[in-house]
C-alpha cells in the first residue's frame, strides 16, 4: 500500500514553459485534491475532485488545470508557467469530502517542489 | 483572507514541558477542525481532530481544545517530547464548499 505518490520530487521550469505534476493514490479514496505550500501562507486548495469525472475550482485555482479519468489519479497540469507559481504542491485524498465533518482525514503525497525561473 | 490564523510562526519548549499551540478562524461554518503535523520534506499527516458539537479530543499526549463562541482552538502536547519538532497546521472545514482551509503553521521546536 504505497498511499499517495507525486511525481516529480523536484522541477525546475522556464517562464512559459507546460508541465504535469502527477498524483496517484491506491486507497480508493473518491476525494481527492491539490495544494501549494508557500513560506507564511500555508497550505492553499488549487483543485479538488470528488469523485472520477468530477473537479472543481479551490482557493487558487488560475493557471492550473485538474482532470480526473480515474478514482486512481489526479494530475495538475501547469498551462504556462510563471515564476509566482514557485512553490511546493501537495496531492491529498481521502475517503469522503472536506466539508462533510465524516472522516475528513486526508492523506498527503510528499510534495513536489516546483522552481520557475 | 485568511480564515484560519496561526498567529505564532514559531514555539519552543523544554522536553518534558506542555507545548501549546494555538489558532483562530473567522468563518462560522466551519465545523470540523484538524491539526497536521509536517517534517521537513514530508506532507503532513493526520494529527488529531475535533468536530464542532464537542470542546475536547484527546488522544494520548495530543489534546484539542475547541472554543467555538471565540471561534478559537488549541492544541496541547503534554509531555513534549524532541521528536515533536515539527511544523504544525491548523486547518477547518465546512460550509457549503468542499474544501479545507489551512493555518499558515507554527513550528514547534522541543529542546532535549
Amino acid at each position: 500500500n504505497a498511499g499517495v505518490t507525486q511525481t516529480p520530487k523536484f522541477q525546475v521550469l522556464k517562464t512559459g514553459q507546460s508541465m504535469t505534476l502527477q498524483c496517484a493514490q491506491d486507497m480508493n479514496h473518491e476525494y481527492m485534491s491539490w495544494y501549494r505550500q508557500d513560506p507564511g501562507m500555508g497550505l492553499r486548495l488549487i483543485h479538488y475532485s470528488v469523485g472520477a469525472g468530477i473537479t472543481d475550482q479551490g482557493e487558487v485555482p488560475n493557471g492550473y488545470n485538474v482532470s480526473r479519468s480515474t478514482t486512481e489519479d489526479f494530475p495538475l497540469r501547469l498551462l504556462s508557467a510563471a515564476p509566482s507559481q514557485t512553490s511546493v504542491y501537495f496531492c491529498a485524498s481521502s475517503y469522503t469530502p472536506a466539508g462533510t465533518g465524516i472522516s475528513d482525514t486526508q492523506y498527503f503525497g510528499p510534495g513536489t517542489r516546483l522552481t520557475v525561473l | 483572507d485568511q480564515q484560519v490564523k496561526q498567529n505564532s510562526p514559531s514555539l519552543s519548549v523544554q522536553e518534558g514541558r506542555i507545548s501549546i499551540l494555538n489558532c483562530d478562524y473567522t468563518n462560522s461554518m466551519f465545523d470540523y477542525f484538524l491539526w497536521y503535523k509536517k517534517y521537513p520534506a514530508e506532507g503532513p499527516t493526520f494529527l488529531i481532530s475535533i468536530s464542532s458539537i464537542k470542546d475536547k479530543n484527546e488522544d494520548g499526549r495530543f489534546t484539542v481544545f475547541l472554543n467555538k463562541s471565540a471561534k478559537h482552538l488549541s492544541l496541547h502536547i503534554v509531555p513534549s517530547q524532541p521528536g515533536d519538532s515539527a511544523v504544525y497546521f491548523c486547518a477547518a472545514s465546512g460550509g457549503l464548499n468542499n474544501d479545507m482551509r489551512f493555518g499558515a503553521g507554527t513550528r514547534l521546536t522541543v529542546k532535549p
